[in-house]
């Protein structure tokens, strides 16, 4: 069965203070890994794919890396206004469906 | 580009009433929507897969005739709950696929009283 695990569940950053956010999936064979953003009370707005491990792909602050195993989303120097729940989702190979891991909820204090 | 609109954005009603939401692709063609549901601090669950003019998918444990499912169009997808009970109150969210990317509406409040 195919699983996604985020972590950490929650975290809380100063603005400018860099970190990154984990994404461990499991996947019978993998056609894209998918990274979103999620506002309170809004739908996951698209950040990225990424097909391959050592892909990499930037928007602004926010760096998504692939391996085998896992993906990483960078964020560099963060502001308050990066504040969301950020969510990771896997596709396997020859399906329509995306299998969601918990997300992690960033926090960016001023 | 790649909007999905979803309508309405919360519903309160009472129980044993049924309620209909909409999915809409704004600006571009969708053959196939998809419909989650989302529980607080818990992951989108998918509960079915929505193909134009065919029949809906539906994943296991979800009931088929409990949540009708209707993609009329390209651009439109329908999702009715019927005979909502307060256990069916949630955050449904509905999302199109647009080439290789699913691009998702801003969900549905339902809350059953």
């Amino acid at each position: 069965e195919d699983q996604v695990t985020q972590s950490p569940e929650a975290l809380r950053l100063q603005e400018g203070e860099s970190s990154s956010l984990n994404c461990s999936y499991t996947v019978s064979g993998l056609r894209g890994l998918f990274w979103y953003r999620q506002d309170p009370g809004k739908g996951p707005e698209f950040l990225f794919t990424l097909y391959s491990a050592g892909e990499e792909k930037e928007k602004e602050r926010l760096k998504a890396t692939l391996t085998k195993k896992e993906s990483f989303l960078h964020i560099t120097a963060p502001k308050p206004e990066d504040s969301a729940t950020y969510l990771c989702a896997v596709q396997a190979v020859g399906s329509e469906k995306l299998v969601f891991g918990k997300g992690t909820k960033l926090t960016v204090n001023p | 580009g790649a909007v999905v609109s979803q309508h309405p954005s919360w519903v309160i009603c009472k129980s044993g009433t049924s309620v209909k939401i909409e999915c809409r692709s704004l600006d571009f063609q969708a053959t196939t929507m998809f419909w989650y549901r989302q529980f607080p601090k818990q992951s989108l669950m998918l509960m079915a897969t929505s193909n134009e003019g065919s029949k809906a998918t539906y994943e296991q444990g979800v009931e088929k005739d409990k949540f009708l499912i209707n993609h009329a169009s390209l651009t439109l997808s329908t999702l009715t709950v019927t005979s909502a009970h307060p256990e069916d109150s949630s955050f449904y969210i509905c999302s199109a696929r647009g080439g290789q990317t699913q691009h998702f509406g801003d969900g549905t409040r339902l809350s059953i009283l």
